[in-house]
């Protein structure tokens, strides 16, 4: 079965710091893996995806992640933080065999100003 | 996304009785999947659809069942509500296809048990 871990419930960054969120998956196949946000009191929204087409995935709102084979990793960063960014942010593998994502615990970003 | 509505956003209700929440989609997904959400558990899959009348458990199905008698419609219903059943409850739908297959979800229902 597939899986992602992300490392630390809570990070928090100063405004205009550099976001790094931490995904590791683990996968014996391909993956396909995503990074959503989500906004107090809303449902999920998907910042960006990794589908094997690049390694360095573009999203929404000035948000990008690299996919690492070597390392199994998909961190999600972002140059500078904003305080709209904060959020509860998501990382997630297909599973294999069926349209199903697999959700990790999440990471809440915290911005000060 | 607007094209996925849940109702009631938020209800309460005592121990024993049964509870029947609904997503709806305008978006003609094929797929469409009920989650809960609880701290530190991130999202676990409950139940999920891949056509009408056509469902399958997730990890977390016990206490719970599903129907979908039309696309737009995935009912989640808890036959006998439980304090353990308190949560946040997340629809959502997906299309057909092999291109990363991102998931679209509702605003959520926040279930209180008491």
């Amino acid at each position: 079965a597939q899986s992602v871990t992300q490392l630390g419930s809570h990070v928090s960054v100063s405004e205009g710091a550099l976001v790094l969120l931490r995904c590791n998956y683990s996968s014996s196949v391909p993956p396909y893996l995503f990074w959503y946000v989500q906004y107090p009191n809303q449902g999920l929204q998907l910042l960006l995806k990794y589908t094997s087409a690049a390694t360095l995935v573009k999203g929404i709102n000035g948000f990008e992640a690299e996919f690492k084979k070597s390392e199994t990793s998909f961190h999600l960063t972002k140059p500078s933080a904003h305080m709209s960014d904060a959020a509860e942010y998501f990382c997630a593998v297909r599973n294999t065999g069926f349209q199903k994502l697999v959700f990790g615990t999440g990471t809440r970003l915290l911005v000060s100003p | 996304d607007a094209g996925i509505t849940q109702s009631p956003r938020h209800k309460v209700t005592e121990t024993g009785t049964p509870v029947t929440l609904r997503c709806h989609q305008t978006e003609n997904h094929r797929y469409m999947y009920w989650y809960r959400q609880d701290p530190g558990h991130g999202l676990r899959l409950i139940h999920y659809s891949y056509g009408v009348k056509d469902t399958d458990k997730g990890e977390v199905s016990d206490g719970y069942s599903v129907s979908r008698s039309k696309t737009e419609d995935f009912l989640l219903t808890l036959e006998s509500a439980t304090s353990s059943q308190t949560s946040v409850y997340f629809c959502a739908g997906g299309f057909a296809g092999e291109a990363g297959h991102e998931q679209y979800f509702g605003p959520g229902t926040r279930l209180t048990v008491t």
